[in-house]
């Protein structure tokens, strides 16, 4: 059974800085491209960055660039994403996703979430 | 502001059709073959219900497809079901600095 499990969210003051995880099982982990997509409270589902089955191509949307890094360690069958100089905008749900294929082109199997607050 | 414009809600009774548009750009969903929808019950993840304009993962009903003319994309439910309500949202690749785009979401009602 496909399963991903993301971890590390939690409350944290604006600027500082948190590390999300994803662990993934019952697939051929390095061989999809996964990505994070995240819900802020009342909004809808924004995209934030995905990575390629070697981690060698990572893409992110606008609104993180430059302060977010995701990354992969396909032998620990893991995605991180390391968020830094946080901010109030950036509170949300963030989910991790497995795409379709080795192509980042729509996620088949997602994570349950997990929060992120950040308020003084 | 959601890239994709999406109607905020439709609504629908038991064993209807129902269309949710979504509508973008060339830079997305005219450029490309990558348009995915997403079916959201509260409280639980997304689930992939079309990927790629008109294919459905296996497991998703066949009373759910999808399909794209020009700018547009489109998601359309027949014999509608009481478990069919829930939030549908679009997606797309794009060729702007941002990779992936999502429309601002549906709510459909089964009335």
């Amino acid at each position: 059974e496909v399963q991903v499990v993301e971890s590390g969210g939690g409350l944290v003051q604006p600027g500082g800085s948190l590390r999300l995880s994803c662990e993934a099982s019952g697939f051929t982990f390095s061989t999809y491209s996964m990505s994070w997509v995240r819900q802020a409270p009342g909004k809808g589902l924004e995209w934030v960055s995905g990575i390629t089955t070697s981690g060698d191509s990572t893409y992110y949307a606008d609104s993180v660039k430059g302060r977010f890094t995701i990354s992969r360690d396909n032998f620990k069958n893991t995605l991180y994403l390391q968020m830094n100089s946080l901010r109030a905008e950036d509170t949300a749900i963030y989910y991790c996703a497995k795409e379709v294929g080795s192509r980042i082109r729509g996620c088949d199997y997602w994570g349950q979430g997990t929060l992120v607050t950040v308020s003084s | 502001q959601s890239a994709l414009t999406q109607v905020a809600s439709v609504s629908g009774s038991p064993g209807q059709s129902i269309t949710i548009s979504c509508t973008g750009t060339s830079s997305d969903i005219g450029g490309y073959k990558y348009v995915s929808w997403y079916q959201r019950h509260p409280g639980k993840a997304p689930k992939l219900m079309i990927y790629d304009v008109s294919n459905r993962p296996s497991g998703v009903s066949n009373r759910f497809s999808g399909s794209k003319s020009g700018n547009t994309a489109s998601l359309t439910i027949s014999g509608l079901q009481a478990e069919d309500e829930a939030d549908y949202y679009c997606s797309s690749y794009t060729s702007s600095s941002t990779l992936v785009v999502f429309g601002g979401g549906t709510k459909l009602t089964v009335l």
